[in-house]
């Protein structure tokens, strides 16, 4: 099933404790993104990239890493989580630039981080 | 400065009547816009996209417009049903930027039997 993945699912940690979240896509897309998505604030773009070994910042990266070493894989990464990073995040995947030329994203089912 | 936004208010519709919903946005010129719908604990899920030349675009029982002087976009459903309660997204697909998408914050409609 083509589908990204996100892990873990839920995760309560305390401030300052390094973490990352996973994600992994399976359908050979280039492009890879992170959004938060917090009440009254809807989704926001954290990172993305355009293919192996490029990322670049989106509106809200501060706090935030990403590497793409692979792929399929575009993990996320908080060196020292704050809890105004208490949020829900999505992974995100497209063919970017497929028939259409539209940016038409596939989202994992979120990860929903609590920072104590 | 740059704005979007949808209907604030949660929608309430009886069933088998049409859901409209409203996307407005100020400062942007998108190439496309696209409507997602999100369950709740659920990631957003597309489905379906117009182009900016593009007035109307159908899917079943879905209908999008798009009106780039008024600078919105209205999404219908059409013959309701309770499975169609759900937050609906709309996002604006910017040309240029990275393949960057603009979210709006949805709107929250609740189809009742």
């Amino acid at each position: 099933e083509a589908q990204v993945t996100q892990n873990p699912r839920y995760l309560i940690t305390v401030t300052g404790k390094k973490l990352t979240v996973t994600c992994s896509q399976n359908m050979n897309h280039e492009y890879m993104s992170w959004y938060r998505q917090d009440p009254g604030l809807g989704l926001r773009q954290i990172y993305y990239s355009m293919n192996v070994e490029v990322t670049d910042k989106g509106d809200v990266p501060e706090g935030y890493k990403v590497s793409r070493k692979e792929k399929r894989n575009f993990p996320l990464i908080l060196e020292s989580p704050s809890p105004n990073q208490t949020s829900l995040y999505f992974c995100a995947s497209s063919l970017r630039g497929g028939s259409s030329g539209a940016n038409v994203l596939t989202f994992g089912a979120g990860s929903r981080l609590t920072v104590l | 400065s740059q704005k979007i936004e949808q209907n604030s208010e949660a929608l309430n519709i009886q069933e088998g009547k049409t859901a409209t919903l409203t996307c407005n946005y100020t400062n942007y010129s998108p190439a496309y816009l696209q409507w997602y719908r999100q369950d709740p604990g659920r990631g957003p899920v597309f489905l379906l996209l117009i182009r900016e030349n593009e007035k109307e675009k159908r899917k079943e029982r879905l209908k999008v417009t798009f009106d780039t002087t008024l600078k919105q976009s209205l999404f219908h459903i059409t013959a309701s049903q309770p499975a169609d309660s759900a937050t609906y997204l709309c996002a604006l697909d910017l040309r240029n930027q990275g393949g960057k998408l603009i979210f709006g914050q949805g709107t929250e409609l609740s189809v009742k039997p």
